[in-house]
């Protein structure tokens, strides 16, 4: 059974600094997707990058990047530069063929602080 | 704007009702998903449709149900509600399904069973 993992109940940052958001996962597929989503108080999800398993660069999306270590089943998104407007929960999500869904992780809080 | 329209955002109402949730998901996708948000249970795949047909099921009460239509809007209805089932319920639609496409989310209604 697929599973993601997100350790990190919550995370704080100062404005400008990078941060890092830890997500493993478990899947016995060789060919799978990788997503993050952001979750704003307002309560919408919005997607912010995607890896694909036989991608062999990393993904970047303006200041989100995703470190994909594919041997240790790890996909931790990278923010730069953090800004007050990234407070928010972060969800790392899977997908894989056959089954269609996307399986969410329980979520990373993130806090900036000025 | 996801182009994911959810209706109603809110909605309370009593143990042992039913309500129906709309969803019409973006122009072109074929593929509608819903999911439960709950602080317990986090992020739960409930069902998908692919162009009115049921593609894959998760954690779906037997009390509720979900259909979609001929002009690809969807809707979820749950029936004798419980307390436990107060949650932030998101419609989502991809065009396809398929691995490396993203969900596009629409912003949620958020049920409260009093």
């Amino acid at each position: 059974a697929q599973k993601i993992t997100q350790t990190q109940p919550g995370m704080f940052v100062q404005e400008k600094e990078a941060v890092t958001l830890d997500c493993t996962y478990d899947t016995s597929d060789q060919s799978y997707g990788l997503f993050w989503y952001k979750q704003p108080s307002s309560g919408e999800m919005i997607f912010l990058i995607y890896q694909g398993s036989y991608d062999e660069q990393n993904a970047t999306e303006g200041r989100y990047s995703l470190n994909f270590q594919k041997a240790r089943k790890s996909a931790n998104l990278v923010i730069s530069a953090s800004q007050l407007g990234d407070s928010a929960m972060y969800f790392c999500a899977m997908r894989v063929p056959n089954t269609d869904k996307l399986i969410f992780g329980t979520g990373t809080r993130l806090q900036v602080f000025p | 704007d996801s182009g994911v329209t959810q209706t109603p955002k809110h909605l309370i109402t009593a143990t042992g009702q039913r309500v129906t949730l709309r969803c019409s998901p973006r122009s072109g996708d074929l593929s509608v998903y819903w999911y439960q948000q709950s602080l317990d249970q986090g992020l739960q795949f409930l069902i998908q449709y692919y162009n009115g047909e049921e593609r894959a099921k998760g954690n779906i009460l037997e009390r509720f149900s979900a259909q979609q239509f001929p002009d690809l809007h969807s809707e979820l209805n749950l029936s004798s509600l419980e307390l436990g089932d107060s949650a932030l319920y998101f419609c989502a639609s991809s065009v396809e399904g398929a691995t490396n496409e993203k969900l596009f989310f629409g912003s949620g209604t958020q049920l409260s069973v009093l």
